[in-house]
């Protein structure tokens, strides 16, 4: 089994803010997703990075992956209430891939 | 834009009964996943599927699990007899290459009472 913790679990922020949720493991992964997740909603998939150091934007978000491929963080510049929800971060299973690790997810809750 | 679909949304079974959870992954995809999610905690790996086999398989999927590919679209998931703590959110995700992103349908809510 592969580990992928996440931090914090829960968040409250206002409106307006800039936020860090991270995701860390003891195992190296080929890549690493991030969904968000709404209650009762399957997740849905954000971005995806495969490189280490990779650094990708989706709009306010900035996703990195660590150089050595075991950790990833989520940057949200500027929260907005639209950005409320679950997040979750996972990872195929390094020895044949057809199994997905999925963390233990952040709940964001951005105040209006 | 194309999505994994799910049937029924919300699935209301007595304890010991069989059921089917339906699902159509997005059309050129050829990998295919069950997850559950037990209400307030993680998601978790099922099974995932491949040229008509299964590929791997986690504890949780037992001999009352099993899964079908039975036409060119549909991808199915058996519970053979309903346990209280099979209650959760079953979800059907497709991707199109192995290890590679995948994509999530909404999800069927089963209750087993």
């Amino acid at each position: 089994t592969q580990l992928l913790e996440q931090s914090p679990q829960f968040l409250s922020i206002q409106e307006g803010e800039n936020l860090t949720v991270y995701c860390n493991s003891s195992s190296v992964f080929s890549s690493l997703q991030w969904y968000r997740q709404e209650p009762g909603e399957g997740p849905v998939l954000l971005v995806t990075v495969v490189t280490g150091g990779e650094v990708k934007k989706l709009k306010r978000l900035t996703f990195q992956f660590g150089d050595a491929r075991k950790d990833s963080s989520l940057h949200i510049t500027a929260a907005q209430p639209g950005d409320t929800g679950l997040y979750l971060c996972a990872g195929p299973s390094s020895n044949t891939g057809n199994q997905f690790y999925f963390g233990t997810g952040t709940s964001l809750t951005v105040i209006p | 834009e194309p999505e994994v679909t799910q049937t029924p949304s919300h699935q209301v079974t007595q304890m010991g009964q069989e059921v089917i959870l339906r699902c159509v992954p997005i059309s050129n995809h050829l990998y295919f996943y069950w997850y559950r999610q037990i209400l307030g905690q993680k998601v978790e790996f099922l099974v995932s599927f491949y040229n008509n086999e299964i590929s791997e398989k986690s504890e949780i999927f037992d001999d009352q699990f099993s899964v079908e590919r039975p036409d060119g679209s549909n991808f199915t998931l058996k519970i053979r007899s309903t346990k209280l703590e099979d209650s959760a959110m079953y979800f059907c995700a497709s991707s199109r290459d192995r290890g590679y992103e995948q994509y999530f349908g909404p999800g069927t809510r089963l209750t087993v009472t």
